[in-house]
């Protein structure tokens, strides 16, 4: 079965500061895909990446940096120079390649950057 | 604009009261899913549809029915709400698996509270 774990509950930094959000996932497949989604207060969900099982490049994209390792199974989210805009609840998610499409999130993480 | 939309955005109900929430999108796509979110749980898959007619349950559909009768619509009834289904409900749609990813799009989401 698959399953995603963020050990990390709860998050509080002070702005610019960095701070990295953890994810871990579980699956048997060999083909699949790993999200990354940011819950503001308003309540939608954002996407913000993709990644597929066989692309273990890491991304960055302005402030944001994604660090994908297969072989401790972590897709680890780094917020570079924290700002009070990305206070939000962050969620991982892991999907099959084929099927229902279905997302198992994992239980997410409320960052709190104080000012 | 390619869009996922719930309705309502709000409600407040009372034990037993049958109620719909409505999921409608414009991007003719065959997959369309609702799902949970609870504090500390994430979201999980409440029911899926791969087309018109066809639709399964996913991980936590006790208490709530489906129906596909058109593309477009996926609405999700709860026959006789319980104070545990208090939740905030996202609906998503997809297009098929074709050994590449399906972008999913979710719904604006529909916060629920039963009294």
């Amino acid at each position: 079965a698959q399953k995603v774990t963020q050990a990390q509950t709860e998050i509080s930094v002070v702005e610019k500061e960095d701070v990295t959000l953890d994810c871990v996932y579980e699956t048997r497949d060999t083909t699949y895909y790993l999200f990354w989604y940011k819950q503001p207060p308003s309540g939608e969900l954002v996407f913000l990446i993709r990644r597929n099982s066989f692309d273990e490049q890491n991304e960055i994209s302005g402030r944001y940096s994604w660090n994908f390792q297969k072989s401790t199974s972590s897709f680890n989210f780094t917020i570079t120079a924290s700002q009070v805009v990305d206070s939000a609840v962050y969620f991982c998610a892991l999907s099959e390649a084929e099927g229902a499409q279905k997302l198992v999130f994992g239980q997410g993480t409320r960052l709190t950057i104080n000012p | 604009e390619a869009q996922v939309t719930q309705n309502p955005r709000y409600l407040i109900t009372v034990t037993g009261k049958k109620l719909t929430v409505t999921c409608s999108q414009n991007m003719n796509h065959e997959y369309m899913s609702w799902y949970r979110q609870d504090p500390g749980l994430g979201l999980r898959q409440i029911y899926y549809s791969m087309n018109v007619e066809v639709t399964d349950k996913g991980d936590v559909p006790e208490g709530y029915k489906v129906s596909r009768k058109e593309k477009r619509n996926f609405p999700l009834i709860l026959e006789s709400p319980s104070p545990n289904q208090t939740s905030l409900y996202f609906c998503a749609s997809s297009t098929p698996p074709s050994g590449r990813y399906s972008e999913q799009y979710f719904g604006p989401g529909t916060r629920l509270t039963v009294t």
